[in-house]
């Protein structure tokens, strides 16, 4: 059974950075059938994509965000990461790893837990 | 950029009644659209894909519909669980990965 597990500060102040893990366990993150990413939630609103990466490395970005984030991915370890620099309070929000499945038409088949992340000082 | 608009954005049911969500793309995405069910503090989860494929484990009471630029969640009878904030996604246009704005399902 697959489960991906979101780790990092749950507080972080203006103007630093944003960094959290996801560690996937129960299955190989160096599968060709899936990719693997960030959705975040701010406090009574959606789902906004942040951004993804194969385990070839290849990231795609929001575009609102782009300036600002870096996913990359740790095979060795079977995890990937978010930083997200120069952080505001419109950063607060829920942040969910991900697993997309193209195999069902770039579906998400698997989600992480969710993790509030609260930018204040 | 595809837009993905939902419809309602909330609804007002009660047990029994079915209940129809509409979810439009701003251009046509085929059938690469995806159902998520998300109650309140929990991750989403994945209902339908492939715009009518049911996920595995998910109640038959769900079904999924459309192709093109228009699509359509359906319960057919709702149960207690089902109270929820429903959302689209679309996976053909990629990058970006967008989700339409949700639609809460409310108890009348």
């Amino acid at each position: 059974q697959l489960q991906l597990q979101e780790s990092g500060p749950g507080l972080v102040k203006p103007s630093e950075t944003l960094s959290l893990i996801c560690t996937v366990s129960g299955g190989s993150i160096t599968s060709s059938s899936y990719f693997w990413g960030w959705i975040r939630q701010p406090p009574g609103e959606g789902l906004e994509w942040i951004g993804t990466v194969y385990y070839s490395g290849t990231t795609y970005y929001n575009t609102s965000l782009k300036s600002r984030v870096n996913i990359s991915v740790d095979t060795s370890k079977n995890l990937f990461s978010l930083n997200l620099n120069s952080v505001t309070a419109a950063d607060t929000a829920v942040y969910f790893c991900a697993r997309w499945n193209r195999l069902m038409a770039t579906a998400i088949d698997s989600w992480g837990q969710g993790t509030l992340v609260t930018v204040s000082s | 950029d595809i837009q993905m608009t939902q419809s309602p954005s909330s609804v007002s049911a009660s047990v029994g009644d079915r209940v129809t969500i509409t979810c439009r793309a701003s251009q046509g995405i085929s059938n690469w659209l995806a159902w998520y069910q998300q109650r309140p503090g929990m991750a989403p989860k994945l209902l339908i894909y492939g715009a009518s494929t049911l996920h595995s484990g998910v109640p038959s009471r769900f079904s999924g519909s459309g192709s093109g630029t228009d699509f359509t969640l359906t319960i057919s009878s709702l149960q207690p669980e089902d109270f929820a904030t429903y959302y689209c996604q679309q996976g053909n246009s990629f990058p970006p990965l967008t989700f339409g704005g949700g639609t809460k399902v409310e108890v009348k």
